[in-house]
């Protein structure tokens, strides 16, 4: 079975990092393009960065370039998300998916809390 | 950025009506257009992509149409595990979704 498991959350304050991990089983993880997608608790979830599967393409929402940077090992199945500078309104679950435009399979998500 | 308004922001029904939830975007997507179902402390759900393409395993209750900047979800008879929000979302410009559509129990 597909499985995507996210790590690394916490309580960080303003200005500080964090980096997320996303462990992958159940597929050839090196064939598919990944995505992390944040919700805020009560808001529509919002794309938070791309990856391509092999072309190692990559996209980031405007509110994120610059702060965060998103990287993948597939010989480990792993995605990471480096997150630099954090900010109060960067609080949110963060998932793994997988796919293209629509991911598939999603992880559980990881709770990211900025605050002083 | 495309921005995506789904419509109504709430709905409320009972088992075995017939529901549809409006999605319309600020300009074109063509048929790049994906319909989540999404359940409290659980991610979202893949139900259809492509605008009408249904997802493997989902319910054949649920239906999308539109093409364009207007889409719907239509779910034909309401079951009990229905009561969720949907969310659209757009991948024909990077990916935004939709506010996002709670089915209650009337």
């Amino acid at each position: 079975d597909v499985q995507l498991v996210e790590s690394g959350g916490g309580l960080v304050q303003p200005g500080g990092s964090l980096r997320l991990s996303c462990a992958a089983s159940g597929f050839i993880f090196s064939d598919y393009s990944m995505n992390w997608v944040r919700q805020a608790p009560g808001k529509r979830p919002e794309w938070v960065a791309y990856m391509s599967a092999r072309l190692n393409t990559i996209t980031y929402a405007d509110s994120v370039r610059g702060r965060f940077t998103i990287s993948r090992d597939d010989d480990k199945k792993l995605m990471f998300l480096q997150m630099n500078s954090l900010r109060v309104e960067d609080s949110a679950i963060y998932y793994c998916s997988r796919g293209e435009g629509f991911p598939d399979y999603w992880g559980q998500g990881t709770l990211v809390t900025v605050s002083s | 950025d495309i921005q995506m308004t789904q419509s109504p922001s709430t709905l409320s029904a009972s088992i075995g009506d017939r529901v549809t939830i409006t999605c319309r975007a600020s300009q074109s997507v063509s048929s790049w257009l994906a319909w989540y179902q999404q359940k409290p402390g659980k991610a979202p759900k893949l139900l259809i992509y492509k605008a009408s393409t249904l997802e493997d395993g989902v319910p054949s209750r649920f239906s999308g149409s539109g093409s364009g900047t207007e889409f719907t979800l239509t779910i034909s008879s309401l079951q009990p595990d229905d009561f969720a929000t949907y969310y659209c979302q757009q991948y024909n410009i990077f990916r935004t979704f939709g506010q996002g559509t709670k089915v209650e129990i009337k």
